[in-house]
């Protein structure tokens, strides 16, 4: 499977605190995406790292690589209620492939 | 507002009724995509057209007709489905360069209820 996996499945946290997803995957990857998704709505596209970056910031996102545990995370800082949404890992490459996604509830 | 518009927004059918979605994207970009989401299942690809030609198709049913008249529409034509076709269909475009993709633009989806 080229899909990535995301962990947890569901994420519930108050206003204010930092949210933590993570995605591992199973091939080589060229770079690895992170899409968000309210409700019933599309995908939209937060961040891209690539295979030769650690780190990534992008506004309160950060993202990270371990390409020698295919495995990376999203952690977004201060979290609004705005913030609830599934979040997906992308992979693959010459197609794009999706998890399940993590379901984040931020509580006001 | 993403550039890449779906329509109809909602859609309802009987398993003998023909239908089609249409998905239009105003980015400049020479790659479009369908996939489709199901509760608690990851996305799943059905169709790439790349420059107006298909260049992967997952195993998907012949019940589902993929048309791309050009760069800019892309349509999924619908015969004779059956209720687990149900599902959010999401139509995405992307810039594509030497087989690789990057950033999916997506459209809104096109909610699918076969009845």
């Amino acid at each position: 499977s080229q899909q990535g996996e995301e962990d947890p499945q569901a994420l519930s946290i108050q206003e204010g605190e930092n949210a933590t997803m993570n995605c591992s995957y199973k091939t080589s990857i060229n770079n690895l995406q992170w899409y968000r998704q309210n409700s019933g709505r599309g995908l939209v596209h937060l961040i891209l790292i690539r295979s030769n970056e650690r780190e990534k910031h992008s506004g309160r996102l950060r993202v990270t690589l371990d390409t020698s545990k295919k495995s990376s995370s999203l952690l977004i800082t201060a979290s609004r209620a705005a913030d609830t949404a599934s979040y997906f890992c992308a992979t693959g490459a010459n197609n794009l492939f999706f998890g399940t996604g993590t379901r984040l509830t931020v509580i006001p | 507002e993403t550039g890449v518009t779906q329509t109809p927004r909602h859609l309802v059918m009987g398993m003998t009724n023909k239908k089609s979605l249409k998905c239009e994207q105003h980015l400049g970009h020479n790659a479009m995509y369908w996939y489709k989401q199901s509760a608690k299942k990851p996305l799943e690809l059905m169709f790439v057209y790349s420059l107006e030609e298909r260049v992967e198709n997952n195993s998907v049913p012949s019940r589902f007709s993929p048309e791309c008249p050009n760069s800019s529409h892309l349509f999924l034509h619908l015969h004779t489905l059956q209720p687990e076709d149900s599902a959010l269909y999401l139509c995405a475009s992307s810039p594509r360069t030497g087989g690789s993709t990057g950033e999916l633009f997506f459209g809104e989806g096109s909610r699918l209820t076969v009845l």
